[in-house]
């Protein structure tokens, strides 16, 4: 199946600092992205969807300010925490669709990034 | 809107025995759906998914579903329970594009699955 590599997988940062995320499509070029937020046991949030080209579309009560999304090429899209608190420590998952994916079938999945905040 | 509901929030079984995570949805139009396993501090991995035809599904690691569309249900099941199939399972929907849908997946709450020896 399609590689989604999300780096780092784990980042421990001051409060106050900003954090950026990354997510890569390797072996397929990916006109969306989608990126997610876990809490611990909880299920996923869609937090953003990401278009390569254009400005991300933020799902209600997701502070477009304090996630800043840039998807600036087909196969690259980065998601920055600004101004990170500790409520914002949690697991962060992107997800990529495959533009050959006309029926929008499916999306890969990156291996998410623990992000904590002290 | 379309919605999904897993019960039980958590499962237990005895390894070699039956597998068996509940996944109801709701939808206007008939969804695509998806399973998903996550291991701990991992991504989601795709076990299976149905969009069109056949209803019984099959996918990895031994593991099936079937859509009922009348009992509007994706139970996920596996015959033999491995101490490896131990992790977080998500069902997940979305509306296909063509039924006026978009990209969004909608996940269930997920179950965990505990196997013991």
């Amino acid at each position: 199946g399609a590689v989604v590599s999300q780096h780092p997988s784990r980042v421990i940062c001051k409060s106050g600092t900003s954090v950026k995320i990354e997510c890569r499509s390797l072996d397929f070029q990916a006109t969306t992205m989608f990126w997610y937020r876990q809490f611990p046991k909880k299920s996923l949030m869609l937090m953003a969807t990401s278009n390569e080209g254009s400005k991300a579309t933020y799902e209600q009560g997701v502070e477009k300010d304090k996630f800043l999304i840039n998807h600036a090429s087909l196969t690259l899209s980065t998601l920055t925490v600004t101004s990170a608190h500790p409520e914002d420590s949690s697991f962060y998952i992107c997800s990529a669709r495959d533009y050959r994916d006309n029926m929008n079938t499916e999306a890969f999945f990156g291996q998410g990034t623990r992000l904590t905040v002290v | 809107a379309q919605s999904v509901t897993q019960l039980g929030s958590h499962v237990s079984v005895s390894e070699g025995a039956l597998v068996l995570l509940r996944c109801n949805y709701s939808s206007s139009v008939p969804p695509y759906l998806f399973w998903y396993v996550q291991y701990p501090n991992q991504g989601l991995q795709l076990l299976l998914k149905y969009t069109t035809g056949a209803t019984l599904v099959k996918g990895i690691n031994g593991f099936e579903a079937e859509f009922k569309k009348s009992e509007t249900s994706f139970h996920l099941t596996k015959p033999s329970a491995h101490m490896s199939d131990a992790a977080e399972y998500f069902c997940a929907v979305r509306i296909p594009m063509f039924s006026g849908g978009y990209n969004k997946l909608i996940f269930g709450a997920g179950t965990r699955l505990a196997v013991h020896p």
